[in-house]
């Protein structure tokens, strides 16, 4: 997991604004995973990607987008149309259906 | 979709005793039960996992059962110690293959205080 790098590790953004969070692995995995975790609550899957130019809606995947146009990296775009984006978002990448191994973490925080 | 639900929510233990938490899941078609750890301000953390075609797994002080009949599984630290204090999650993935491939699905997670 020492790979995988997410910046910034906090990010404050206004209302209305759109923002994109960074994912880059260099552990050559295929799949990559964004998650969401709120104070005190296990983590909820947002979107995830397989392979590059393809990825799937998670559990929670409405206010947000994703590209997969590299196999390094997996940016996640948090829009204005996410009622509540304030959360710490988490990036996973895995080699094969099992393991997943977490970037850092950005913590978003929105006003 | 799969649920997953994690007990206890909180948990105090002495140093030297043992720790027990519990996840049941609710998707039979799920074969793949990671467990993390993950402390204060930080990514969590893979301990150990299980797969569908064993029942048990051991890794020094800690250990992982699973009942798939009953569709529950569960962690097991021996011998804790104060740096075992943190947030452990269980998940459960179907891996079987096309588009639920790796989709993990979380419990909310297990406080665990361990007291020196």
């Amino acid at each position: 997991d020492g790979g995988i790098t997410q910046s910034p590790k906090y990010l404050f953004r206004k209302e209305g604004q759109n923002v994109t969070l960074s994912c880059e692995q260099n552990l050559n995995h295929d799949a990559m995973y964004w998650y969401r975790q709120d104070p005190g609550q296990g983590l909820r899957l947002i979107y995830y990607s397989q392979i590059v130019n393809d990825f799937q809606k998670g559990d929670i995947a409405e206010g947000y987008s994703v590209s997969r146009e590299k196999k390094e990296s997996f940016p996640l775009t948090v829009t204005s149309a996410q009622k509540n984006p304030t959360a710490f978002y988490l990036c996973a990448v895995g080699d094969g259906p099992y393991e997943q191994y977490f970037g850092p973490g950005t913590r978003l925080t929105v006003t | 979709g799969e649920n997953v639900e994690q007990h206890p929510s909180t948990l105090s233990v002495q140093e030297g005793d043992s720790a027990v938490i519990k996840c049941t899941y609710s998707d039979s078609a799920s074969n793949y039960f990671p467990w993390y750890k993950q402390e204060l301000g930080k990514r969590p953390q893979l301990i150990i996992d299980i797969r569908s075609n064993v029942g048990e797994k051991k890794d020094q002080r800690i250990a992982v059962t699973l009942n798939k009949t009953a569709k529950h599984f569960s962690l097991h630290i021996t011998e804790t110690q104060p740096e075992d204090s943190a947030v452990y999650f269980c998940a459960a993935s179907p891996n079987a293959g096309g588009t639920s491939y790796g989709k993990l699905t979380f419990g909310q997670g297990t406080i665990l205080t361990v007291h020196p």
